[in-house]
């Protein structure tokens, strides 16, 4: 049972471009949700996370969108570089004080950006 | 500061066999996670492992076994390989378990044939 659902699969942007990926979810447990990025030969590396009490979070060209009502949550890159292309996967978790911080990952977007 | 290291890098087992895979967790981490990604998928929880204890289980079967040491170093353990397990195995640390941001190391690539 898929618990987040990711989309595009792939995607194109041009240099200077905004790229953008999509994740919704089903569990309403979840209150913790990461963006992770990850290279050929490379484990996942933390990109940005927000927790649902904002409703966006940025950091440099990185911008996360979260709607709690329509549990969606959305990554943008703003004037995306060639070096941003890499697979990116959205994941969530349930980050209650009890802990286990096991994460529930999207299929993976893999962003292309040409020149 | 080490990161979080994994062996071996690849490896080719054939349907039946058992293997172990290792992880190193980077300093200061007592949390350890084990996930499998299979070819172009993201990454699945298959258990965590807390101050030696497993903490959380996800769905897979009981022939996925693990272990944490002392030193917080794990093993992941399959035994009886199906051709579907052939997949990246990743292990990440944590400093803890609630609010601690999870390092991923560079995986396991395991073949079944």
């Amino acid at each position: 049972q898929q618990q987040v659902k990711q989309s595009p699969q792939s995607l194109i942007v041009q240099k200077g471009g905004i790229s953008i990926i999509n994740c919704a979810y089903e569990n309403t447990a979840f209150d913790y949700f990461p963006w992770y990025q990850q290279f050929p030969g490379k484990g996942p590396a933390l990109l940005i996370a927000i927790r649902p009490d904002v409703s966006e979070k940025k950091e440099g060209r990185f911008t996360i969108s979260f709607n709690k009502s329509a549990k969606q949550f959305s990554l943008h890159i703003m004037d995306s570089q060639p070096g941003d292309s890499a697979t990116y996967f959205c994941a969530a978790s349930p980050n209650g004080n009890f802990g286990n911080e096991k994460l529930t990952f999207g299929t993976g977007t893999r962003l292309t950006i040409i020149p | 500061e080490t990161g979080v290291t994994q062996s071996p890098t690849h490896l080719i087992k054939t349907r039946g066999q058992q293997v172990t895979l290792r992880c190193s967790s980077q300093s200061g981490h007592n949390t350890v996670s084990w996930y499998q990604q299979a070819l172009g998928q993201g990454p699945q929880f298959i258990f965590q492992y807390y101050r030696e204890e497993e903490n959380g289980r996800g769905n897979f079967p009981p022939r996925f076994s693990g272990l944490q040491f002392p030193n917080y170093s794990s093993e992941l353990n399959v035994n009886a390989l199906e051709l579907d397990d052939s997949a990246l195995y990743l292990c990440a640390s944590s400093q803890g378990l609630a609010g601690y941001e999870q390092f991923f190391g560079p995986g396991t690539r395991l073949t079944v044939l």
